[in-house]
């Protein structure tokens, strides 16, 4: 059974850095394949793709905030980080880390995954408030 | 860009839901998803691939499309599909989601 769980500081001041980890359970980081990925979700607005992490360590980012965002992962613990620089109240969402699974196919310029996510944490509120 | 309408969808249940997802440029390999989410829940997976149900999925969710165009179609609504339903390509990076379809009961 997958699961996956979101936490961190619920509330953040601007331009504080946001450290997010997603625990997980259920499968390996280490598994040809499969990922964790970032998603985040403005009240009452649209879902939002932040970044994404594979067993290869290969790392996708959303362009317009690749600036801000780090991820990692750490495959003894079970973990995936990822960090956000420079918080502001635009900010203020849901936070979701979700399972992710696909194709690695050839992107042009070299092989990448093409994967959906399939299984999703519950989702953490981070607040950017001072 | 993923665009998805109508934005708004009234409907009754038993009723069929017919639901549009459009991408600026031609989706790689038919990678779409599609997703359900209901008030204060995660998202949850209904389709890859544009047509393959994920595991649980009932077979009144269906999916299709190529290219730019892609459809996810709910034969007979049931009290629980009303939703928000969501699209996403994931076939080239940045996997951008469409802004969303709001099911509703009339």
């Amino acid at each position: 059974q997958i699961t996956l769980k979101e936490s961190g500081p619920t509330l953040v001041k601007p331009t504080q850095t946001l450290t997010l980890t997603c625990t997980f359970s259920g499968f390996s980081l280490s598994t040809s394949g499969v990922g964790v990925g970032w998603i985040r979700q403005s009240p009452g607005e649209a879902l939002d793709w932040l970044s994404v992490i594979y067993w290869n360590d290969e790392k996708l980012y959303s362009p317009s905030l690749k600036s801000r965002l780090t991820i990692t992962k750490d495959t003894s613990k079970n973990q995936v980080v990822l960090t956000m620089a420079n918080m502001d109240p635009v900010d203020t969402a849901t936070y979701f880390c979700a399972h992710s699974r696909g194709d690695y196919i050839w992107g042009g310029s070299g092989y990448t995954h093409a994967s959906y996510f399939d299984f999703w944490g519950q989702g953490i509120l981070v607040t950017v408030s001072s | 860009v993923l665009t998805q309408s109508p934005g708004t969808l009234s409907l009754s249940p038993g009723e069929r839901a017919t639901l549009f997802c459009r991408a600026s440029q031609s989706v790689r390999g038919t990678y779409l998803a599609w997703y359900q989410q209901k008030r204060g829940q995660a998202p949850r997976l209904l389709i890859f691939g544009a047509s393959t149900r994920a595991a649980g999925i009932p077979d009144r969710f269906s999916g299709s499309g190529s290219g730019t165009d892609f459809t996810l179609t709910i034969s007979r609504l049931e009290p629980e599909d009303f939703a928000v339903y969501y699209c996403q390509q994931y076939g080239s990076s940045p996997w951008p989601f469409g802004q969303g379809t709001k099911v509703e009961i009339k």
